[in-house]
């Protein structure tokens, strides 16, 4: 069984220029999560899906942040216009069921904003 | 709110040594636990958790953690240490009812010494 799928490992761009990041969760999880984590520190939520509704987004900044999940399964997390503080790793992943089942992640997005 | 503390960022044993990585956890309802494991360039995985089950949790690779509501501690254990076991550890809490959430603690980088 394939795992959660992230594209691309590793980004560099220009700051103010937009970024977008793709996911694709383990077939069937009905919950997707975007997590930041910078170097040193614990993944933080950004936003969490159940099926296609956003129910917790509370974290995601959302003057420069968007994501969606249209159909309920992959996701993407766009960024706009980046900043130098966006620099980090961006982590995506998924359960079966909500936030009390076994997460698995993907390998993560590395975000180099210059 | 939910938190959890991780002491200790960084960990140092010798190769056959025990495993001691330290979790305090706060939460106002009896919480979900969990312990995820994340080795260089690649996304985390679930370790072990709890779930108000057994207070004694056996998890992969040889590691289990014990929950002691008295001491509000889920630390994690293994009685040897094998070079493989160099990774990043994340501790976190769920909360069991209500809105819920998981928050991850900073991470315990563990280092095994031959």
């Amino acid at each position: 069984e394939a795992g959660v799928v992230q594209s691309p490992r590793y980004k560099i761009i220009e700051k103010k220029q937009p970024v977008a990041f793709w996911c694709n969760p383990i077939s069937g999880h009905n919950t997707l999560y975007w997590y930041l984590q910078n170097l040193g520190q614990g993944p933080e939520l950004l936003i969490r899906y159940e099926n296609e509704e956003a129910v917790d987004d509370s974290q995601l900044p959302k003057d420069r942040f968007s994501a969606e999940r249209l159909k309920g399964v992959d996701s993407t997390l766009k960024i706009q216009p980046a900043e130098l503080g966006d620099s980090a790793v961006y982590l995506c992943a998924s359960s079966l069921g909500g936030v009390r089942d076994t997460q698995y992640f993907g390998p993560g997005t590395r975000l180099t904003v210059l | 709110a939910q938190s959890v503390t991780q002491l200790g960022s960084h960990v140092s044993v010798s190769e056959g040594a025990l495993v001691l990585l330290r979790c305090n956890y706060s939460s106002s309802v009896p919480p979900y636990l969990f312990w995820y494991v994340q080795y260089p360039n690649q996304g985390l995985q679930l370790l072990l958790k709890y779930t108000s089950a057994a207070t004694l949790v056996k998890g992969i690779n040889g590691f289990e953690a014990e929950f002691k509501k008295s001491e509000t501690s889920f630390h994690l254990t293994k009685p040897s240490a094998h070079m493989s076991d160099a990774a990043e550890y994340f501790c976190a809490v769920c909360n069991s009812g209500g809105y819920q959430k998981v928050t991850f603690g900073i991470g315990t980088k563990l280092q095994v010494i031959p």
